[in-house]
């Protein structure tokens, strides 16, 4: 079966400071990735997809980038954070090729920058 | 550009009844929609979907129902109980092979 890790659960960073949180899939080949943000009480915002190694596409302008170094690993960074960029960090994955984009998310990341 | 939402932000059911949450959209291309479910500091989790050519679809306790006519879903949950406590989300798929999220549903599941 597939399943999906985040880590950090949880981070405090101070305004200024870098950022890299990571997400790994195991069980499949070739997943779409993706990486959503939410804010509190809102809904998802998608941020940034992968349909393969080295291939990512931006949804939003944005502080963060993105890479995906490996097949099953994709990666959220940033060089300075910034206070807008608190939130809840969802990453998601889909079997690529097929007609209906199912995604199934990980256990996101709560990032509190100070 | 295309947008999903929901109706109300909260709903309030007393443990027993039956929850009827709404969705509407405005991207008449959505093909493919899903419904998640996400508890409190947790992930979304894949309840139920449902595309396009159908107009209804039956789940464990849920029921999805799509009105491409005036582009609204909605969510059924028979006899809800406490562990439906969950901020619920509607999603569609449009053109652009993306999913676009609704804002959620708040429901609280009263004893």
């Amino acid at each position: 079966s597939q399943t999906i890790h985040q880590w950090p659960a949880t981070l405090v960073q101070p305004v200024g400071s870098p950022l890299s949180l990571e997400c790994t899939v195991e069980g499949t080949s070739n997943p779409n990735l993706y990486w959503y943000r939410q804010a509190a009480g809102r809904g998802l915002q998608l941020l940034f997809y992968s349909v393969g190694i080295g291939q990512i596409s931006s949804e939003v302008p944005q502080n963060l980038s993105a890479s995906r170094p490996q097949d099953r690993q994709f990666i959220l960074s940033s060089k300075k954070l910034l206070l807008s960029d608190s939130g809840f960090y969802l990453c998601a994955w889909s079997v690529s090729g097929r007609d209906y984009n199912e995604q199934f998310f990980g256990p996101g990341t709560r990032l509190t920058v100070l | 550009g295309e947008s999903v939402g929901l109706h109300l932000p909260t709903l309030s059911v007393q443990e027993g009844d039956n929850s009827i949450i709404n969705c509407a959209y405005s991207n008449s291309a959505s093909d493919y929609f899903i419904w998640y479910k996400q508890e409190s500091g947790k992930g979304p989790q894949f309840i139920i979907d449902i595309r396009s050519n159908m107009d209804k679809r039956q789940g464990q306790r849920v029921t999805v129902l799509l009105n491409k006519t005036v582009k609204h879903l909605s969510l059924q949950i028979a006899a809800t109980q406490p562990g439906d406590s969950a901020v619920y989300f509607c999603a569609g798929e449009g053109s652009a092979r993306q999913l676009t999220f609704g804002s959620g549903t708040q429901l609280t599941v009263l004893p």
